[in-house]
């Protein structure tokens, strides 16, 4: 089945510990993304990535990390994460940038 | 700067009562408009991709059509499974702009 699956879906943190949210993709897609939604913000793109080895800031992009070394996996770095960062996380792929988006079931954070 | 304006907010239709949801764009070079359905707490879901003014798709009891200034999701006899959050985004030349969204209520 054709998805993109996230790991954890949800989580609590304290604030500064370093995390790591996995993304994953199994279409071969090009394109990768990350967003966070706040109520009454919508959706926010943090980073995205064209390929392998190439990756750009979004709109909010401060206080996040990613990678990209494999085509499949772009995952979300929270070095020192605070209050400020809990929010609902969507990662999501497309074949390029001119086409839909898959997104993930979501992720959870909670940073006391 | 590229824009996208979503209307109204909310919208709460009885069933099968018929009505339109607006997305209004200012772009530089659009590359790509898109229309997404997201329930509460889950991921957005793919509905339409339209490139060009004039361009229409349609799904079910979802019509979505493109002018150079705006789009338009039109659904026809709603059921309550068509109760969600419509989602209008555009990729412009530069960038991706995802609007508000309209909260769309449909009452059996």
């Amino acid at each position: 089945e054709a998805q993109v699956t996230q790991n954890p879906r949800y989580l609590i943190t304290v604030t500064g510990k370093k995390l790591t949210v996995t993304c994953s993709q199994n279409m071969n897609h090009e394109y990768m993304s990350w967003y966070r939604q706040d109520p009454g913000l919508g959706l926010r793109q943090i980073y995205y990535s064209m390929n392998v080895e190439v990756t750009d800031k979004g709109d909010v992009p401060e206080g996040y990390k990613v990678s990209r070394k494999e085509k499949r996996n772009f995952p979300l770095i929270l070095e020192s994460p605070s209050p400020n960062q809990t929010s609902l996380y969507f990662c999501a792929s497309s074949l390029n940038r001119d086409h839909e988006q898959y997104f993930g079931p979501g992720t959870r954070l909670t940073v006391t | 700067e590229d824009q996208v304006t979503q209307s109204p907010e909310a919208l709460r239709l009885q069933e099968g009562e018929s009505s339109s949801l607006n997305c209004s764009y200012t772009v530089s070079g659009l590359r790509g408009l898109f229309w997404y359905r997201q329930d509460p707490g889950k991921g957005p879901e793919f509905l339409f991709t339209l490139y060009s003014a004039g361009e229409e798709k349609e799904k079910e009891r979802l019509k979505a059509t493109l002018t150079k200034k705006e789009s338009f999701l039109h659904i026809t006899a709603p059921k309550p499974e068509d109760s969600a959050t419509y989602l209008c985004v555009i990729q412009g030349a530069q960038k991706l702009v995802f609007g508000q969204g309209t909260r769309l209520t449909i009452n059996p």
